[in-house]
């Protein structure tokens, strides 16, 4: 059974739509994720969920808004979607925010065309 | 968190030993010294972290100096399937706050 799973894979959507990627981590963590990666490779956190909580918002736009229904899930919505938000978006969950090893979902490649 | 510095690109022959290095001259005492690596369309993944001491896992070695401000990964056999962008982090755990934060990593090329 995979650890942490992002759906889906691969989302192509035109600018000015809303889209939703799903994550769900089956370890029992506490702490969740949200991490881009862009053209450059370059990987940025963008949010961290506690229990639920959000912890950490990385200025990111207020088009972006992470919702967790349960500790086990930290879900992505994107309103309006830009160009510039094409990139891979990974979700992450470690045991508790100070835990030393954090698991990664497999990525979500968003292109907005 | 301290910044860390690493190089860009290593190449690595095939079954030998492959070592990363990684600054982080300004690493505070609380800092351990992480590394994931990220295997192209892949997620990061896990691979050591360490505190002061040397440390060894079924994947890699972490050689920390004395004064802690250097360190290197070592793959003791490396095989194809090791190319990757390796990434070294300085990261206090006792921050409720405290995320990874990934640098440019090391891109590792293992050729046959």
């Amino acid at each position: 059974d995979t650890a942490v799973s992002q759906t889906p894979k691969y989302l192509v959507t035109q600018m000015g739509n809303d889209k939703s990627i799903k994550c769900e981590q089956n370890l029992g963590h506490d702490t969740m994720y949200w991490y881009k990666q862009d053209s450059k490779k370059f990987l940025k956190i963008m949010f961290s969920y506690n229990n639920k909580e959000l912890i950490i918002n990385e200025t990111v736009p207020n088009r972006f808004s992470p919702k967790s229904p349960d500790k086990a899930h930290l879900n992505l919505h994107i309103n309006s979607l830009e160009l510039g938000d094409s990139a891979v978006y990974f979700c992450a969950s470690r045991p508790t925010p100070g835990s030393t090893e954090a698991f990664f979902g497999q990525g979500t490649r968003l292109t907005v065309v | 968190d301290a910044k860390t510095t690493q190089p860009p690109s290593m190449d690595c022959a095939e079954g030998r030993a492959a070592n990363l290095p990684c600054n982080h001259s300004t690493i505070s005492g609380n800092e351990y010294v992480y590394w994931y690596r990220q295997i192209h369309s892949q997620g990061p993944q896990y691979i050591i972290h360490g505190l002061k001491n040397n440390e060894t896992n079924e994947m890699a070695s972490l050689i920390i100096t004395e004064d802690r401000k250097s360190s290197t990964l070592i793959l003791p056999h490396a095989t194809l399937r090791d190319t990757a962008v390796y990434y070294c982090i300085a990261l206090a755990t006792n921050n409720a706050g405290n995320m990874l934060t990934f640098g440019g990593g090391t891109r590792l090329m293992v050729k046959p």
